[in-house]
């Protein structure tokens, strides 16, 4: 059965960093998005891209962040000069969205990639 | 903005039946869904409601009242591996992204 990969599965990194956390989407699915768990927490929407661009973006979703599908496969979301607090689990998810009767409340998650900044 | 309200917690017994409720604020309602969420593990879409009513899938259930803004999630025949955190989640009309409740964490005992 077809899957949303996402790699690394474990990033630590140094305050003031940059990470690049990337994605293969389910290669029919048109809707693609990020969220974030924070440990323990609820699970928070952070953009959603579709046709090459943004169509959705939460207020957490700040100039520190950056998407990108840079291929015909692969999905990508920059943290520009991360912070303590960009500690949390990042989950990359699509959707078939387009294809019959499905909208974008079906969602395929991810197995997700932990960030930890020191 | 929006709010969804679930239990924080839910104890049954193998072979039980549990019902996890969900109520939401939101402007322009357009879906509930649910997810499972294993521990360590990424959310699994479960179900799905746009309009009133029951959908059955299997051993689990969803209902929605949009009347009522008030949902739930029906687990039947309860086993050990439905141990799990459960989010509700909202979709608005027109917005291209999903709003997660806080999660019911399951715990089913033998």
């Amino acid at each position: 059965e077809p899957e949303v990969t996402q790699t690394p599965s474990h990033q630590v990194t140094q305050m003031g960093q940059e990470v690049i956390l990337r994605c293969v989407p389910i290669s029919n699915h048109l809707y693609f998005y990020w969220y974030r768990q924070i440990l323990g927490q609820k699970v928070e929407f952070l953009v959603s891209f579709y046709n090459n661009e943004i169509s959705e973006k939460s207020e957490i979703f700040d100039d520190q962040f950056s998407v990108e599908r840079p291929d015909g496969s692969n999905f990508t979301l920059k943290i520009r000069s991360t912070k303590l607090e960009d500690s949390a689990m990042y989950f990359c998810a699509s959707s078939p969205i387009g294809t019959s009767g499905s909208t974008w409340d079906e969602q395929y998650f991810g197995p997700g990639t932990r960030l930890t900044v020191t | 903005g929006q709010s969804l309200e679930q239990p924080s917690e839910v104890t049954a017994v193998e072979g039980a039946i549990v019902q996890i409720n969900c109520t939401y604020q939101t402007s322009g309602f357009y879906g509930l869904s649910w997810y499972q969420q294993h521990d360590g593990g990424a959310p699994t879409f479960l179900s799905y409601n746009a309009l009133d009513g029951l959908e059955e899938t299997g051993r689990f259930s969803s209902f929605l009242s949009r009347s009522d803004s008030y949902g739930y999630l029906l687990l039947q025949e309860l086993q050990m591996k439905d141990s799990a955190s459960y989010f509700c989640a909202v979709s608005e009309t027109g917005f291209q992204k999903l709003v997660f409740g806080t999660g019911t964490r399951l715990l089913v005992s033998p």
